[in-house]
């Protein structure tokens, strides 16, 4: 089966130039996720879905971050404008879980690995 | 607030030894999750673990154990008989099992496996 899919795998990009990173969750998940992981924060939760509808952006780091669920199989996060300070791993994860009650172990995508110059 | 501490930044071990990589964690829920993920060189996170934390049993799994202990908060990782293929970073983390699902991650153990 096939597990989350993220692309691109790596993006190289000029300050203030738009980012958009893709994520196709597990089929059957209901829950998407999306993280950051720097050296200097570790793995910090940006925000996450449960059936398409945005439960928690309380980690979304200002105003150029935007992300989106337009269906159950397809997420998008947007950096506009970007700044070297985004330069980061950003992995999408998806679980099975019935959005505040429960929730189902998170499998992650392979990340898509942000350089800002 | 959520909080897991893996104190060992870096272990190095000689392959065939074993080695136990510790987490802490500190929660005000009464149920929660744990998990350990593995993340290898080439970067991606590997699923290893979930546990209840109404279930303090310990489990084995080939050559890798988990010791959960309530009274200690702690979650503990041992790798019997290291392999250089058990080269990489290992993250502890929690999340509740009601409510926010966010995953809080320890800031990671990175482990060497030496031939």
């Amino acid at each position: 089966d096939a597990g989350v899919i993220q692309s691109p795998r790596h993006e190289v990009t000029e300050m203030g130039q738009e980012v958009t990173l893709r994520c196709k969750p597990i089929s059957g998940h209901n829950s998407l996720f999306w993280y950051r992981q720097t050296m200097m924060r570790g793995l910090e939760l940006l925000i996450y879905f449960n059936n398409n509808v945005p439960i928690d952006d309380s980690g979304m780091p200002e105003d150029r971050f935007s992300a989106k669920m337009p269906n159950a199989s397809f997420s998008t996060l947007k950096i506009q404008p970007s700044e070297p300070r985004d330069s980061a791993v950003y992995f999408c994860a998806s679980s099975f879980g019935g959005g505040p009650r429960w929730q189902e172990t998170q499998y992650f995508g392979p990340g898509t690995r942000l350089l800002v110059l | 607030a959520q909080k897991v501490t893996q104190a060992q930044t870096e272990i190095s071990v000689v392959e065939k030894e074993d080695v136990t990589l510790d987490c802490v964690y500190e929660t005000r829920d009464t149920t929660y999750y744990l998990f350990w993920y593995k993340q290898p060189p080439s970067g991606e996170l590997v699923f290893l673990i979930r546990r209840n934390s109404f279930d303090e049993q310990n489990e084995i799994s080939g050559r890798y154990s988990w010791n959960f202990q309530k009274s200690t908060s702690s979650f503990n990782f041992t790798i019997t008989a290291s392999q250089v293929v058990d080269s990489a970073v290992y993250f502890c983390a929690l999340s509740r099992i009601q409510g926010a699902q966010k995953l809080v991650f320890g800031q990671g153990t990175r482990l060497t496996i030496n031939p």
